[in-house]
């Protein structure tokens, strides 16, 4: 796998709060992705980035924020979080072996309440 | 608009009963069609990478194949330990991953 760690595990929030997860990267490639995952929804792309100067969004970026302060480490931001933003949050990024298939790390399960 | 249809959403089997999921994609310019394996709460796990219509791809009970439209994961004499979620995706040249829904596999022992 490609290393993938996300910080918090598990997070629960008040709504109107901001809330960051992390995610960092140990086999230095340059694309990274934040997916969120809703049950009978699929994963859904949020922002994606290719490059610490390249960030692009995903289908469903409304209310969202990223930050890509190095290579290794991609941040999602909730600036003031809302009830139906609970999901499972999924970071990926490519394995440097294969440039095309993208590794998922654990997850980060956020409630706002 | 790239796009991924799995079927079924639900599946469920005896032990050693064969069967095939499906994913059915558009894509303009297809770079890779992907498939994970999902526990309940765990990040996907990757199973299969297919780049063209004709390759197939084996993996102990699990077998992949890819046609210009579609692909199909194949289990043969499943086990109990094969439940899980089964997720498709696709990208092009943008390297957008798009995902089905999955196919939710249960295996009754």
């Amino acid at each position: 796998d490609a290393d993938v760690t996300q910080t918090p595990r598990n997070r629960i929030t008040k709504t109107g709060k901001r809330i960051m997860l992390e995610c960092s990267q140990t086999k230095g490639h340059d694309r990274m992705y934040w997916y969120r995952q809703d049950p009978g929804l699929g994963l859904r792309l949020i922002y994606y980035s290719f490059d610490v100067k390249d960030i692009n969004k995903g289908e469903i970026s409304d209310g969202y924020s990223v930050s890509r302060q190095a290579q290794a480490k991609f941040s999602l931001s909730l600036e003031s979080a809302i009830p139906n933003q609970t999901a499972l949050y999924f970071c990926a990024t490519p394995h440097p072996g294969d440039g095309n298939t993208i590794y998922f790390g654990e997850g980060s399960w956020l409630t706002v309440v | 608009e790239d796009q991924v249809t799995q079927s079924p959403e639900a599946l469920r089997l005896q032990e050693g009963e064969s069967s095939s999921l499906n994913c059915s994609y558009t894509v303009s310019g297809l770079r890779g069609l992907f498939w994970y394996r999902q526990d309940p709460g765990k990040g996907p796990e990757f199973l299969f990478t297919l780049y063209s219509a004709g390759e197939e791809k084996e993996k102990e009970r699990l077998k992949a194949t890819l046609t210009k439209k579609e692909s199909f994961l194949h289990i043969t004499a499943p086990k109990p330990e094969d439940s899980a979620t089964y997720l498709c995706a696709v990208t092009s040249g943008t390297y957008k991953y798009i995902f089905g829904t999955g196919t939710r596999l249960k295996v009754l022992a």
